[in-house]
Parts: C-alpha cells; structure tokens; sequence
C-alpha cells in the first residue's frame, strides 16, 4: 500500500517562482526521501530528512518534517525549465520504501 | 562506471508468453528492487532482495518471479504474461545500510497485448 500522499496532484508555475508540495503518510517512520523523475527516465534522489530532523536544505531544495502531523514538505525555490518533473515522497517500511503518487510540476517559461 | 542498467528498454509480448528483465549494477549494492509504475500510482514494489541468493515479496508480487544469483544482478521474470502487466518497471539499488537512497535504472517498458 502507499503511505506517502503528495498533494497537489499536479502543479503549474511561471519561471522563477517558487514549487510547494506536500507529502502525507499514515505511521511513524525513521526517514523520507524526496525523488525527481523526468519525463521517460528513472527516478533520481533529491533529500533524505531522518526523524529527528525538522528542516533540511539542499541548494534551491527545502524539505520540511512534522512528525506530529505526519506530512512533509518540499520548497524548490527560483523554478527553472529544467525542474519540470514529477515528484514523488518516499517513507521507510522495513527494508523497502513506500511511494506515493507523485506531484507533476510544470514550470513554463 | 554504468550504475543501474535494464535490459531490455522496451519490449511487445503476446498473452501467455514468458521473457525475464534484467537488471545489472557495478556499484557493489547488497539490496536491490524491482517496481512497477502504472499511470496516477506512483511505484509498487513487486520483488526485493537483500542479498545475493535471498529474495522476498513486496506489495504486488503475483505473477513474477525473481532471482538473485550473482550480487550485481537481479532478474525478474514472467512466466505468462497477461494484459495487466503492462507497466514500466524500474530496478533499483541501495548500499545496504537500510533505507538510505535507491538508485533507479532507466526502466523497461511492457506492452503485453
């Protein structure tokens, strides 16, 4: 089953302007990644943030963590062309990793 | 260095026949996954392993079978193919410390018709 629901499902900006999307998942976990994958392509790792962890930054990427509430978030700040991908969280289940659907961003130019 | 290679890239199968992905790494990764991706549903895991000579059942294990013979390579294979099963599926890695990063092949795409 899938743990991680990212929300919106799909998302349309104008370039330079900032992507939110939202991660929710259903029990505890130790960690949640946050992938990119382009059109036709495998998927690739953008930001692991532990538990423990509130916030993390990894150049234009922000990841956000509310263990309290059970959801994530992901900030790409300054959109270029190149970001337009589907994105997808992924939450820790044993030795696998649980996939939600993905948020399809668009960023036009 | 390759990474995570899938063989083959795409490939047209009739109901019933059988054929076997493969999925090759060169970067010495104990565990390693095979997932499917349907339109709107994200990755199922279909199979895993975390180890060479082990295997394990993830969430949609039906109709495929898999094997772990040689630590860099995974193979998933279909015994009779049904509609169903077209997807793409994608192979990955991971170290091996748990839970850390995956690192995904290109993916094979299925048709079965």
């Amino acid at each position: 089953s899938q743990q991680g629901e990212e929300d919106p499902q799909a998302l349309s900006i104008q370039e330079g302007e900032n992507a939110t999307m939202n991660c929710s998942y259903k029990t505890s976990i130790n960690n949640l990644q946050w992938y990119r994958q382009n059109s036709g392509r495998g998927l690739v790792h953008l930001i692991l943030i532990r538990s423990n962890e509130r916030e993390k930054h990894s150049g234009r990427l922000r990841v956000t963590l509310d263990t309290s509430k059970k959801s994530s978030s992901l900030l790409i700040t300054a959109s270029r062309a190149a970001d337009t991908a589907s994105y997808f969280c992924a939450t820790d289940d044993d030795y696998k990793l649980s996939f939600g659907a993905g948020t399809t961003v668009t960023v036009r130019a | 260095n390759a990474g995570v290679t899938q063989t083959p890239k795409f490939r047209v199968l009739k109901t019933g026949q059988s054929m076997t992905l493969l999925c090759a790494q060169d970067m010495n990764h104990e565990y390693m996954y095979w997932y499917r991706q349907d339109p709107g549903m994200g990755l199922r895991l279909i199979h895993y392993s975390v180890g060479e000579g082990t295997t394990a059942k993830g969430e949609v294990p039906d109709g495929y079978n898999v094997s772990r013979l040689k630590k860099q390579n995974f193979l998933l294979g279909l015994e009779s193919a049904a509609p169903s099963q077209t997807s793409v599926y994608f192979c990955a890695t991971e170290l091996g410390t748990r839970l850390e990063t995956q690192y995904f092949g290109p993916g094979t795409r299925l048709l079965v018709l």
